[in-house]
């Protein structure tokens, strides 16, 4: 049972463009909401994490959005490149130190 | 800073042999690692929660006496597949985790490809 869930499960967005991937949670006891970025064949690497505590989070084009009343945290990829084009996975920090993490969204950049 | 190794990157083996994977934290200490298993195009499954100088925590379903992890130091751990089978196939991935504060990071390493005949 995933207990984050995230959409869409792939996207396709214009080199320039804004890629945005959507995830939700039920578990409140969730603190630390981080990003990971997957090429094929490697391991995730972090991209960006938020605390609950806080609403957004900008580095460079990347920027957590954080809902907590709705229990929902969005990615938005500005100015999307080709070398963006990769899976991209939510995840939740459960009270065990554990990581939830969403399905994953495979983002392909057009040139 | 955060780096995460694993060794090898990519073992083929035969059926019934034994598989070692080393999962190392280069510039940092962790007292707690994890190993996970990939399937191509899924998320990532967590297999177990390795604490150093203790025994392991298996996630249901995982068996410990076919995925043997030992976290030997603060910077080492290992997971052995014994007698491994065609199904046990798959991308295996570790991550170390640092704490800053009230935050837990995982960091991951490479992954290792692991093939059985």
């Amino acid at each position: 049972q995933q207990q984050v869930k995230q959409s869409p499960q792939s996207l396709i967005v214009q080199k320039g463009g804004i890629s945005i991937i959507n995830c939700a949670y039920e578990n409140t006891a969730f603190d630390y909401f981080p990003w990971y970025q997957q090429f094929p064949g490697k391991g995730p690497a972090l991209l960006i994490a938020i605390r609950p505590d806080v609403s957004e989070k900008k580095e460079g084009r990347f920027t957590i959005s954080f809902n907590k009343s709705a229990k929902q945290f969005s990615l938005h990829i500005m100015d999307s490149q080709p070398g963006d084009s990769a899976t991209y996975f939510c995840a939740a920090t459960d009270s065990w130190g554990k990581l939830q993490f969403g399905a994953g969204t495979q983002v392909v950049v057009t040139p | 800073g955060a780096v995460v190794s694993q060794h090898p990157s990519r073992v083929i083996c035969k059926s019934g042999t034994s598989v070692k994977i080393e999962c190392r934290s280069l510039d940092f200490q962790a007292t707690t690692m994890f190993w996970y298993r990939q399937f191509p195009k899924k998320s990532l499954m967590l297999m177990a929660t390795s604490n150093e100088g203790s025994k392991a925590t298996y996630e249901q379903g995982v068996e410990k006496d076919k995925f043997l992890i030992n976290h030997a130091s603060l910077t080492l751990s290992t997971l052995t597949v014994t007698s491994a089978h065609p199904e046990d196939s798959s991308f295996y991935i570790c991550s170390a985790s640092v704490r800053s504060g009230r935050t837990d990071t995982q960091y991951f390493g490479p992954g290792t490809r692991l093939t059985v005949l």
